[in-house]
């Protein structure tokens, strides 16, 4: 079945370093690849988002690119801050290729940790 | 429309006894989701729901748990009777499920604390 792997954390970093999350993918058909934040105390909420092989989904900062040759879905940031710390997941969805229902599936989630 | 409200936010009780979480969907969505998140195992699918009509329960861990959808505005998730194993972080996720390319959007969750 549809699975979705992304780098254990925490990842810990200082103010205004780079950032890299990797996360890669297995899927039947042509997935919609996302990125969701999820602060502490709340729900998930989106990120970002690519529908098809080599879109760049992009928003405060963030980007990732649909990659469908090495199946991968990476998030970065060039400068992150305090306020970025929280916990991102990746995640898929996409209909069967009968068209069929599609359900979310999301990885394990990766820490990340900003220190001024 | 106020996003995808789920009550009690925070929930305390003595093992054995009956849990009911709560879920309001945000209005038009026909996809209805609930999710367990703990340390240990990250964020589990328990049972999704389609036009009202669950489609898969099968992460559902026992038949202690149960989840209704007597219409499109309103889910319960019931755990009866609750385990310590249960306490976790319970959330509700509604989507329009127009090809798998729109996005999930969740509730604040429901802290549940069984001791």
């Amino acid at each position: 079945g549809d699975s979705v792997t992304q780098m254990e954390g925490p990842v810990t970093l200082s103010e205004e370093a780079f950032l890299t999350i990797n996360c890669t993918y297995t899927a039947t058909g042509y997935p919609s690849l996302f990125w969701y934040v999820q602060y502490p105390g709340e729900g998930l909420q989106l990120l970002l988002k690519a529908t098809k092989a080599d879109d760049k989904g992009s928003n405060k900062g963030f980007e990732a690119t649909y990659r469908k040759e090495t199946t991968s879905f990476h998030l970065e940031k060039g400068s992150v801050q305090v306020s970025d710390s929280a916990v991102y997941f990746c995640a898929l969805s996409g209909s069967t290729t009968s068209g069929g229902s599609y359900i979310p599936t999301f990885g394990r989630g990766t820490s990340l940790i900003v220190h001024p | 429309d106020a996003g995808v409200i789920q009550s009690p936010r925070h929930e305390v009780t003595e093992m054995g006894q009956e849990v009911t979480l709560r879920c309001k969907p945000i209005s038009g969505h026909d996809y209805l989701f609930w999710y367990r998140q703990t340390m240990m195992r990250g964020l589990e699918l328990l049972i999704y729901f389609n036009n009202n009509v669950p489609i898969d329960d099968s992460g559902m861990p026992e038949d202690r748990f149960s989840a209704k959808m007597p219409n499109a505005s309103f889910s319960t998730l019931k755990i009866q009777p609750s385990e310590p194993r249960d306490s976790a972080v319970y959330f509700c996720a509604s989507s329009l499920g127009q090809g798998g390319n729109t996005e999930a959007f969740f509730g604040q969750g429901t802290r549940l604390t069984v001791v």
